[in-house]
């Protein structure tokens, strides 16, 4: 079984700042992708960000980075210079190769101006 | 590319009639789809996989009969709420996945609301 732990429910965050989001997960699996999705108000699913466990090197787009502890299992994203934009619900998720995804419960990030 | 769409994105319906929403790969052939219920503020539910073709797999305590779903083609599956009662009303998200493709592409969501 796959879980997948966001133990910050709400965090915020001043505009132009940074901010980190915190997951854990447990998969017993080896072969296994890592995301960060964003769902804003509207509520379309976007993915953020996406990381191969096999990948050392730590996956960026642009202003989202992520913090990939394998041997802990855990998965921070950290965004940068923080956007009005970028207030929304922030989900971590698992997907063991040839499985189905597994989210955490989700953080709510407020950006202040 | 990789584009999921969801129709209708809202409906309301009266208690006891039945509700289809259908969810299209618009530019690739899904062969999966997933089907997530979501309650405010909170994380997405799978409620069942399915796969072109065949029947879906639904998550433990999800009725079948209640919520049927059809897989009928590589670029659409539909998710019928029958005998919809209040306590069905809920944001219903499908996703689809590309095989051989680790990753999964979301729908825009549907609201539906049972008075």
């Amino acid at each position: 079984a796959q879980t997948v732990t966001q133990s910050q429910p709400e965090m915020s965050v001043q505009e132009a700042e940074t901010v980190t989001l915190s997951c854990t997960y447990d998969t017993s699996e080896s072969d296994y992708y890592l995301f960060w999705y964003k769902q804003p108000p509207s509520r379309q699913m976007i993915l953020v960000i996406r990381q191969e466990a096999y990948k050392q090197q730590n996956a960026t787009e642009n202003r989202f980075s992520v913090n990939f502890q394998k041997a802990a299992k855990s998965f921070s994203l950290k965004i940068s210079d923080s956007q009005l934009g970028d207030a929304a619900m922030y989900f971590c998720a698992l997907l063991p190769r040839g499985s189905r995804l597994t989210f955490g419960e989700g953080t709510q990030l407020t950006v202040n101006p | 590319g990789a584009v999921v769409s969801q129709h209708p994105s809202r409906v309301i319906c009266k208690s006891g009639t039945s509700v289809k929403i259908e969810c299209r790969s618009l530019d690739f052939q899904a062969t999966t789809m997933f089907w997530y219920r979501q309650f405010p503020k909170k994380s997405l539910m799978l409620m069942a996989t399915s796969n072109e073709g065949s029947k879906a797999t639904y998550e433990q305590g999800v009725e079948k009969d209640k919520f049927l779903i059809n897989h009928a083609s590589l670029t659409l599956s539909t998710l019928t709420v029958t005998s919809a009662h209040p306590e069905d009303s809920s944001f219903y998200i499908c996703s689809a996945r590309i095989g051989g493709l680790n990753e999964q592409f979301f729908g825009p969501g549907t609201r539906l609301t049972v008075l």
